[in-house]
């Protein structure tokens, strides 16, 4: 098994651009997740999927949107780029969503915006 | 009162050491604790659950007080590989999520 896979691992854009981050999960899942890292920040949750069909704001929703494609498959997508978004994005994936999750990580994506 | 707080360090501690972390929440109603590793430039990856009356895997001890809203995780014996950021994770965002802390960068000296 993969786990989670995300791709790309690296990213420069130029402000204004667009983008979309893969990711693909093969463990069965039902819950996925786009969380975004800055540095003396904690994890930030941007947007989640409790099941298939579903996608729900997080913490930080303005800037992105989501789309979950099928179980495995939850994608990210930047419609047009800023400096502020530089960041490093994981996403991650749990078996259900609810209070006893243990939630299983992609090796994430560097983006910088110049 | 941030939802959940860390010490960032870091701790600079010789091998064979015994280090705890500390981390405190602040939504009372929180019902799920864990403690993350994440490693330079890496994903983070469960490093335990906390229950609540306490649990030990190997090395690592995590404690729980509800009445103070306090985690803990103490690691004996530390070895150069414990070398990592410890994150602290409670549920309880606005929306059922898992909230994680800045985390606390640990080094373990020769």
């Amino acid at each position: 098994n993969a786990g989670v896979t995300q791709t790309p691992k690296f990213q420069v854009l130029k402000t204004g651009q667009s983008m979309t981050l893969q990711c693909a999960q093969d463990m069965n899942h039902n819950s996925m997740y786009w969380y975004r890292q800055d540095p003396g920040m904690g994890l930030r949750l941007i947007y989640y999927s409790a099941s298939e069909g579903t996608t729900d704001k997080g913490e930080v929703p303005n800037g992105y949107n989501v789309s979950r494609l099928n179980k495995r498959e939850f994608s990210l997508r930047l419609e047009s780029a800023a400096p502020s978004q530089t960041s490093v994005y994981f996403c991650a994936s749990s078996e259900v969503w609810g209070s006893k999750e243990t939630q299983y990580f992609g090796p994430g994506t560097r983006l910088l915006v110049l | 009162r941030k939802e959940v707080e860390q010490d960032p360090g870091p701790f600079n501690v010789p091998e064979g050491a015994t280090v705890a972390f500390n981390c405190t929440y602040s939504n009372s109603a929180s019902q799920s604790f864990f403690w993350y590793r994440q490693d330079c430039r890496k994903e983070p990856k469960l490093l335990m659950s906390v229950y609540s009356s306490g649990n030990e895997d190997g090395r690592f001890t995590a404690q729980l007080n509800r009445a103070s809203q306090y985690i803990s995780l103490l690691i004996r014996d530390s070895k150069l590989s414990d070398s990592a950021t410890y994150l602290c994770v409670v549920n309880g965002g606005s929306q059922g999520n898992l909230i994680f802390g800045k985390g606390t960068k640990l080094s373990v000296k020769p």
